[in-house]
This record gives C-alpha cells, structure tokens and sequence, in this order.
C-alpha cells in the first residue's frame, strides 16, 4: 500500500517569512496530492491539491509542487502571518480507486509575529 | 450551518462502557467516513459509507460499529470501550466514493479512564 513520509515535524518560521513543507510519496501510481490544515480544535481543511498532470499550482500565498520522478511534493507558503499556525498534512490517493486516502504524520506550523 | 457536524465534541467515559458519536453532513455528499486521530496527530480511516453501502472497512476492532440510516447521516458506536480508544473521532463526507476533497467535523474527543 501507499506510504507518505512528511517532514519536518514541527516548523518555526517569523511572521512574513517563507515555509516549506515537503513529502513523500511510494507509490508510483498515486496520482491525486492534497493539502490540509487543521487548526487547534478543528477539524482539516483542504486549502489545495494537485493531480500529476501538473507539476505546480498556485493559490495565493500558498504553492505546491510536485516531482513526479522522486516522488516528492511540497508545500510552500509565502509571507506568513500568524494565522497561518496550524498542523498541516499532506496526503496522496490514486484517483478513481476506491483506496483511501494516506495521510502524512502532520507538520506543526507555528508563525512568530 | 455547519457542513460537517458530529456530537458531541467532548466524551469522557470509563472503559466497558457503550458510547455512540453522531454525524451528519448538509453538503448533498454520497460518501462519509469516520476517521481517528491519535495523540500524535495521525490520521487513519476507520471506515468509508457511500450511499449507505460500506466500501471501506479498514482493521478495526469489531467494538467498533458504523450505522448509516441515510445517506445524511453516518453514526459511530463503540462498545466496551477501552483506554486505547482514547482519540480524537473525525466525521468527513465527500461528493462521491473517490476519497477526494473531504469536508471533515469539527471532532470528537473521546476519553476513555
């Protein structure tokens, strides 16, 4: 089955500055990448996902990309603000399979103003 | 209104005891899930209900019962419980049975002494 190793564990970045997120994925055959963050108390939420016909997309102050032959993604969030502080996780499925989604182990953010 | 909505938020209980969480989704999703959450942050799906028809079962203790009365609705029961099921328990439903874009519940935190 699908294996997701996600790193760091933990981040600390200054208000305005940059975060990185990275995971990575085993199965070859995944080919749907989404993004959630979970806020203290809640539940995730899906701020962004990518499907591997495409190597990034962009949201706003958040990014993602995608390489296909070391099969690996991240996240990239640009000027952070304290709101920003949340566990995030990224996760890979093979689309239109009835498999579940796998999810990374999570990555605490936390923003310093 | 809450999309994803599960009761109760907080559930302190002592181990042997029958517990029931409740889950209810307004979104017009064909699929919902029941997914735990352990200490550390790791997501893992405990079950997938599509149209009121199980497609996930992942290895769960049979303790651990799913009752979907509608497609609205998908509702957790637990008996005799045990310390180990302490977690928090998400609800989340989607469009149809690809495992993509959940919407999950805020959580149930379930604590068993």
């Amino acid at each position: 089955g699908e294996n997701v190793e996600q790193h760091p564990s933990t981040l600390s970045v200054q208000e305005g500055d940059s975060a990185v997120i990275k995971c990575t994925y085993s199965d070859s055959a995944s080919n749907y990448f989404p993004w959630y963050k979970q806020e203290l108390g809640k539940g995730p939420q899906l701020i962004i996902d990518i499907r591997s016909n495409v190597g990034e997309k962009k949201d706003q102050r958040i990014a993602v990309t995608l390489n296909k032959t070391a099969k690996h993604f991240s996240l990239h969030i640009t000027e952070t603000q304290p709101e920003d502080s949340a566990v995030y996780f990224c996760a890979a499925h093979l689309e239109g399979s009835a498999r579940q989604l796998t999810f990374g182990s999570g990555t605490q953010l936390t923003v310093l103003p | 209104d809450t999309a994803v909505s599960q009761t109760p938020k907080y559930l302190v209980t002592q181990m042997g005891n029958d517990k029931s969480i409740k889950c209810e989704q307004n979104l017009g999703h064909d699929t919902m899930y029941w997914y735990k959450q352990d200490s550390k942050k790791f997501l893992k799906i405990m079950f997938s209900y599509n149209n009121k028809e199980l497609i996930i079962n992942e290895t769960v203790p049979n303790r651990f019962s799913p009752k979907s009365p509608d497609k609205a609705h998908l509702n957790l029961h637990i008996n005799s419980l045990e310390l180990g099921d302490s977690a928090v328990y998400f609800c989340a439903s989607s469009q149809d049975g690809k495992n993509e874009k959940l919407f999950f519940g805020s959580g149930t935190q379930l604590s068993v002494l």
